[in-house]
């Protein structure tokens, strides 16, 4: 199948600082990319979804000038938490799918963010 | 909008042992997805299985199975001579058709310990 990948796979930073999750289709193009969160022992939570070259469509709730979400590239998506605190600790896992090529969504490995 | 309920949040069964892990959905859609997705302790997500709406054949991938019943909208996992290696996090999913770029709903996951 097809691999995505996410850097950094982890992440400590201070209260105040801005950390940015890169997420990569490696070897198929990703017309539209999705930004999840999960929380210890829960499901995931989509937070948005990006199409490549447009503004990103977040779900009900999720700030989006918090978390900033860009799609320049058709193997790119990066997603960045400004101003963390310490509340916005969290595993962060996209998925990436190519539009009219595939029905399948897949998964990157996930970034885990701990805010101090 | 569409819902999926898993009602089992943690299951336990000897190793070789047959499992079965219930899901049920809500939806108004003809043409749509569903799927079972595998989170083991690294928190990879890996698709186990997949099944079109529109497919009346239950979908196999070697010792996992569905029971698809597209009426009672009732989507169970089966998973025969269960190993060790399938201890995880299985999330049952929605996704509406049309291309892959639709956001995939989960439930809420079912725990699943293989003893020895």
């Amino acid at each position: 199948g097809a691999v995505v990948s996410q850097h950094p796979s982890r992440v400590i930073c201070k209260s105040g600082t801005s950390v940015k999750i890169e997420c990569r289709s490696l070897d198929f193009q990703a017309t539209t990319m999705f930004w999840y969160r999960q929380f210890p022992k829960q499901s995931l939570m989509l937070m948005a979804t990006s199409n490549e070259g447009s503004k990103a469509t977040y779900e009900q709730g999720v700030e989006k000038d918090k978390f900033l979400i860009n799609h320049a590239s058709l193997t790119l998506s990066t997603l960045t938490v400004t101003s963390a605190h310490p509340e916005d600790s969290s595993f962060y896992i996209c998925s990436a799918s190519n539009r009219g090529a595939t029905d399948t969504q897949y998964f990157g490995p996930g970034t885990r963010l701990t805010v101090l | 909008a569409q819902t999926v309920t898993q009602s089992q949040p943690e299951m336990s069964v000897q190793e070789a042992e047959t499992v079965t892990l219930s899901c049920t959905y809500d939806t108004s859609e003809n043409n749509y997805y569903l799927f079972w997705y595998k989170q083991p302790p690294s928190r990879q997500m890996i698709l186990v299985i997949r099944q079109e709406a529109y497919k009346q054949q239950n979908a196999t991938e070697n010792r996992f199975s569905v029971n698809f019943q597209k009426a009672a909208k009732s989507f169970s996992l089966k998973i025969s001579d269960s190993q060790l290696g399938d201890t995880a996090m299985y999330f049952c999913a929605f996704m509406k058709g049309g291309g892959g770029d639709d956001k995939i709903i989960f439930g809420k996951g079912t725990r699943l310990h293989i003893l020895p």
